[in-house]
């Protein structure tokens, strides 16, 4: 496996399920980012983490609830989503410090949620 | 808060050149993005500009940027149906870890 990879492609779930995205990456590097990209607006980032600690959450609500167990691994736990999280849920890393870093995101293919 | 524009659509034949602009208001940003989404997929860099330049060539792209304006543009040479895809203007590259992202503007090419 190479790059960053997400699990799984595609998840429907009702409004009171419990499920969980996972995110891997390859790549080596030290921060992990969770983006919501739905139609027509712009891309939304949602949690960041850097060397396994949580360093960015916008105002998310608490029924989305990121874990951060390692520097290749990267989770978003759902319960109780409302229809309007319907979305495609990015994950991306990058190298985010050091000299020369020029900040450059590598994104996964998503997971698209339908919440019923 | 900080913001990046774009126009939502643009349409051009094949063999065209296509042109893609974007406005930014993070003037503290040290790097300006172009990502491309195709269908199904997720964004991949296209191509960057550090802030002290004013353009970058690359292949089939150019990439013109007017530091006073704010002003970011994309020039795609010799427009192929495959370039038919959602292109995301993106600003940062800064401690912050944040790169702000605009709306995404989708090209379409024509045969």
């Amino acid at each position: 496996e190479t790059g960053v990879t997400q699990t799984p492609r595609h998840l429907v779930m009702g409004m009171t399920n419990k499920k969980s995205l996972k995110c891997e990456q390859h790549l080596g590097h030290n921060a992990m980012y969770w983006y919501k990209q739905s139609a027509k607006k712009p891309l939304e980032l949602m949690f960041v983490y850097s060397l396994e600690e949580r360093v960015e959450n916008n105002s998310v609500p608490s029924r989305f609830s990121p874990e951060c167990p390692n520097s290749s691994h990267l989770f978003l736990h759902l319960h109780t989503l409302q229809p309007e999280d319907s979305a495609l849920y990015l994950c991306a890393s990058s190298q985010a410090s050091g000299g020369g870093n020029t900040g450059e995101l590598f994104f996964g293919e998503g997971s698209r949620l339908t919440v019923l | 808060g900080e913001d990046v524009e774009q126009s939502l659509f643009l349409s051009v034949r094949e063999g065209d050149s296509s042109v893609i602009n974007c406005t930014y208001t993070d003037s503290s940003s040290t790097y300006l993005y172009w990502y491309k989404q195709e269908p199904g997929a997720g964004l991949q860099l296209l191509t960057y500009i550090f802030s002290n330049m004013d353009m970058k060539q690359d292949q089939r792209l150019t990439v013109l940027l007017n530091k006073k304006d704010k002003h970011l543009s994309l020039r795609i040479a010799d427009t192929q149906t495959g370039d038919s895809a959602i292109y995301f203007c993106a600003s940062g590259g800064d401690s912050s870890y944040k790169l702000i992202f605009g709306s995404g503007t989708r090209l379409l090419v024509r045969p």
